[in-house]
């Protein structure tokens, strides 16, 4: 079935660790994004890239780091920078064009 | 970017309609108006889009202002499955870092049995 997946669900870092989050989709779309929503909050953007090779920042990119590498897959680190990394992080994918966006079911990660 | 102003909350009666308005005063020509929603500790799901005239699908309506400052989603009759944050967005593939794509924070939608 095409779609877009996030890995893991789940996810438990200690201080100091990076952790990168995974996104495939197999819906041969071209832009994928990066959001970050905490609890009672919106979504708010992290990166987002319109093709491979090529990702800009959002509004919230600091100690975060992305690749797209693969037009399928858009990865997302967390690094050790970002000072208050627990949160809900959905990944979406998205044509080229004005047509609606696919959202993962998230990743939580919370920091011990 | 183009931003979106949407009432925090909103309440309905379960089988009554529910109409959620949502302001994008400095909407381009080129901006579609998507609206999402998203039920606890899932992704947000798409419910429509629109570009100048209403639209209708099997899940709601939305009614666009002729100016396009405005736009209004429609659920016909609200379950208690609707209860959920709906978001109002805008999206433009035109101008460059049109596919920024920002959410703002939605109307959380109460529905009463």
């Amino acid at each position: 079935d095409g779609g877009i997946t996030q890995s893991p669900k789940y996810l438990f870092r200690k201080e100091g660790q990076n952790v990168t989050l995974s996104c495939e989709q197999n819906l041969n779309h071209d832009a994928m994004y990066w959001y970050r929503q905490d609890p009672g909050q919106g979504l708010r953007l992290i990166y987002y890239s319109q093709i491979v090779n090529d990702f800009q920042k959002g509004d919230i990119a600091e100690g975060y780091s992305v690749s797209r590498e693969k037009k399928e897959s858009f990865p997302l680190t967390v690094t050790s920078a970002q000072k208050n990394p627990t949160a809900f992080y959905l990944c979406a994918s998205g044509l080229r064009s004005t047509g609606e966006l696919f959202f993962g079911e998230g990743s939580r990660l919370t920091v011990l | 970017d183009a931003k979106t102003t949407q009432p925090n909350s909103m309440e309905s009666n379960e089988e009554e309609p529910v109409h959620l308005p949502c302001n994008h005063s400095t909407i381009s020509g080129t901006d579609y108006i998507h609206w999402y929603r998203q039920l606890p500790s899932q992704g947000p799901e798409y419910v429509i889009h629109g570009l100048t005239s209403n639209v209708n699908n099997r899940m709601a309506s939305l009614a666009i202002a002729e100016d396009r400052k405005s736009s209004t989603l429609i659920l016909h009759r609200a379950t208690l499955r609707d209860a959920a944050v709906y978001y109002c967005i805008l999206r433009d593939g035109l101008r460059a870092g049109g596919f920024k794509t920002i959410f703002g924070a939605g109307t959380r939608l109460f529905v009463k049995a």
